[in-house]
């Protein structure tokens, strides 16, 4: 089965520096690579998500980048804000007996004003 | 607000009980998928029913059982509770039927379960 790993655990950046989050997968047959915001007690928000057939997918601040060779995606947010402070997670979509995410161990990011 | 509604926001019960959780995925969508949350094991799938199927299992334990209805709703059943079944317990949806990208999830607001 596929195996997720995500770096680092906790990033700690100043307001308007910008953020990067990297996934490593071991599954070359994924081709759905979604990142989710998490905040305390909240819900997993898809903020971004990329598919195999394109390299980089830009929405406002948040871009995500993929590297299918080398088998890994990354998150970028710029101009951080204090609002962007949450846990995030990479989850490739493993598509064997149907489409389950494979969530990584998270990302807690926080922004200090 | 995703679409996808779950019940209960809460439970608290106790060692040994039997409890249902209940999720409406969002209107239209055929999949639904369930995952437990807990802090020694992350975000873990458990779960996948398609249109009333069961499609994918992962790590869910035997005490543990699930089904979707014909319309399209679902309910996890757990039973025999143990303390370490406390845990948010989130379910997704995807697979619309009128069409469109097939593999993206949308979470529902989750049932925290607490086991004293």
């Amino acid at each position: 089965g596929e195996n997720v790993e995500q770096h680092p655990s906790t990033l700690s950046v100043q307001e308007g520096d910008s953020a990067v989050i990297k996934c490593t997968y071991s599954d070359s047959a994924s081709n759905y690579f979604p990142w989710y915001k998490q905040e305390l007690g909240k819900r997993p928000q898809l903020i971004i998500d990329i598919r195999s057939n394109v390299g980089e997918k830009k929405d406002q601040r948040i871009a995500v980048t993929l590297n299918k060779t080398a088998k890994h995606f990354s998150l970028h947010i710029t101009e951080t804000q204090p609002e962007d402070s949450a846990v995030y997670f990479c989850a490739p979509l493993d598509y064997n007996q149907g489409g389950k995410l494979i969530f990584g161990q998270g990302t807690e990011l926080s922004v200090k004003p | 607000d995703s679409g996808v509604t779950q019940t209960p926001k809460h439970l608290i019960t106790a060692t040994g009980q039997r409890v249902t959780l209940r999720c409406s995925p969002r209107s239209g969508d055929l999949s639904v998928y369930w995952y437990q949350q807990s802090l020694d094991q992350g975000l873990q799938f458990l779960i996948q029913y398609y249109n009333g199927e069961e499609r994918a299992k992962g790590n869910i334990l035997e005490r543990f059982s699930a089904q979707q209805f014909p319309d399209l709703h679902s309910e996890l059943n757990l039973s025999s509770l143990e303390l370490g079944d406390s845990a948010l317990y989130f379910c997704a949806s995807s697979d619309p039927k009128a069409g469109g990208p097939s593999d993206t999830q949308y979470f529902g607001p989750g049932t925290r379960l607490t086991v004293l």
